[in-house]
């Protein structure tokens, strides 16, 4: 299973550090995603990392605000945001890779940037 | 960059079929997967490479894809259907790979 941490309230202009707790996989043989979520809207891609972390890609919306790594020792994944804003307030999901799809998902955090 | 078209919505009577689409440029050309959110629910696989059913979801979940639409077919409609769905593909000459469509919420009457 996958579980997210890490949400809460932030100020706009605020950091956070969400982290996804993988258990029964081997981690380290999947390519993982972030998503996110806005009240009331659909699902938006975030970020993509490779199962070595050789390949890392960010949408437009998060690139240079947002890092993605993992640390496959600890089966752990991140996403370090930064210089939050309003429209940032969301679900993140986390979500592992088979292929081109994405066949396990976290429950999901929530995130609200709100002064 | 590619973009992917679904209904907002689509109504659906217990029992009958619904259908949801996914329009995009030569999506036939694409694998196209689907999930489903049930409200408050995280999404969940239902269908994977156009046509294939992950073990779990029932059969009354079918897909398909071709020219320039993919479809999810729900028979036998039940109200436990009633959720988002979104299709999904994976751009691979992109470095945007992963792309949603917009999802589309099916309600059962």
């Amino acid at each position: 299973q996958l579980v997210e941490s890490g949400g809460g309230l932030v100020q706009p202009g605020g950091s956070l550090r969400l982290s996804c707790a993988a258990s029964g996989m081997k981690f380290s043989d999947y390519g993982m995603i972030w998503v996110r979520q806005a009240p009331g809207k659909g699902l938006e891609w975030l970020s993509y990392i490779g199962s070595r972390s050789s390949s890392i890609y960010y949408a437009d919306s998060v690139r240079g605000r947002c890092t993605m790594s993992r640390d496959n020792a600890q089966s752990l994944l991140f996403l370090q945001m930064s210089s939050l804003r309003v429209e940032d307030t969301a679900i993140y999901y986390c979500a592992k890779s088979l292929g081109s799809y994405f066949d396990l998902w976290g429950r999901g955090t929530l995130v609200t940037v709100s002064s | 960059s590619y973009v992917l078209t679904q209904p907002p919505s689509v109504s659906v009577a217990p029992g009958k079929t619904a259908t949801i689409t996914c329009g995009g440029e030569n999506i036939g050309s694409k694998s196209v997967h689907w999930y489903q959110q049930r409200p408050g629910q995280a999404p969940v696989l239902v269908m994977y490479y156009d046509s294939d059913r992950p073990s779990q979801i029932p059969e009354r979940f079918s897909g398909s894809n071709s020219g320039n639409t993919a479809t999810l077919i729900i028979n036998r409609v039940e109200a436990g259907d009633e959720a988002d769905y979104y299709c999904q593909v994976w751009d691979g000459g992109s470095d945007h790979p992963v792309l949603f469509g917009g999802g589309t919420m099916v309600t059962v009457l």
